[in-house]
């Protein structure tokens, strides 16, 4: 069963600061790995899409990594804002065809201090 | 439609009355899934769609909880009977799917169910 394990659960950083959000999955038998935002009270938005055979994405000031073959992902974020201040989850889509469930991690909540 | 879209956004209602939540998803997408958050907890998967057919079920939590798909489109979560433990809010994405599967899922902005 994919477990996917997300740290730190919480990080507060005075603004300006560049910072590494970190994402471990189990099972390396992934399609892709995708990275989400979540601000309170609200739903998923989607941040950047990690294809398997791809090693990292970029989108202005978000850059994602992934190991598929040690299971790890990584979200850079540079020169934060206090407007990043949300939940960040990461999850992955199994490569199984039987089930295209998204499995996710518990989140990183970011605090972007102004 | 250009996003997902679900309705009602808010729903208080009493132990022990049905339930139904109803998910848009964007035109043309024909994978279809229910989540739930429970309030400080990650998301549950509860239930995919592939076109009208549900291949993966295994996370409805009980009897109580259904889900059906018609028109390759809107979808409907119904909860019978429900319990304060229901009290959460529920997602749906779509994504488009084929053999493949590498695309990316578009979450709607959910239904908070209060079960008071």
């Amino acid at each position: 069963k994919q477990e996917v394990t997300q740290i730190p659960a919480a990080l507060s950083v005075p603004e300006g600061e560049n910072l590494v959000l970190n994402c471990s999955f189990t099972d390396s038998a992934i399609y892709n790995l995708q990275w989400f935002r979540q601000d309170p009270g609200k739903g998923l938005t989607s941040l950047l899409l990690i294809q398997s055979s791809q090693r990292e994405q970029t989108s202005g000031r978000l850059n994602a990594s992934l190991d598929k073959s040690s299971g790890r992902s990584t979200l850079y974020i540079a020169a934060s804002q206090p407007g990043d201040s949300a939940t960040y989850l990461c999850a992955v889509r199994p490569a199984d065809t039987g089930r295209r469930a998204l499995t996710f991690g518990s989140g990183t909540r970011l605090q972007v201090q102004p | 439609g250009a996003g997902v879209s679900q309705s009602p956004s808010n729903k208080v209602t009493e132990k022990g009355k049905d339930v139904e939540l109803r998910c848009d998803p964007i035109s043309g997408h024909t994978a279809l899934y229910w989540y739930r958050q429970r309030l400080g907890q990650g998301l549950e998967f509860l239930i995919y769609f592939q076109g009208n057919s549900a291949p993966d079920k295994s996370g409805l939590p009980s009897d109580r909880f259904s889900a059906e798909r018609t028109g390759e489109s809107v979808s409907t979560l119904t909860i019978q009977r429900t319990q304060q433990e229901d009290s959460a809010v529920y997602l749906c994405a779509s994504s488009l799917a084929h053999t493949g599967g590498n695309y990316g899922y578009t979450f709607g902005s959910g239904t908070r169910l209060t079960v008071v």
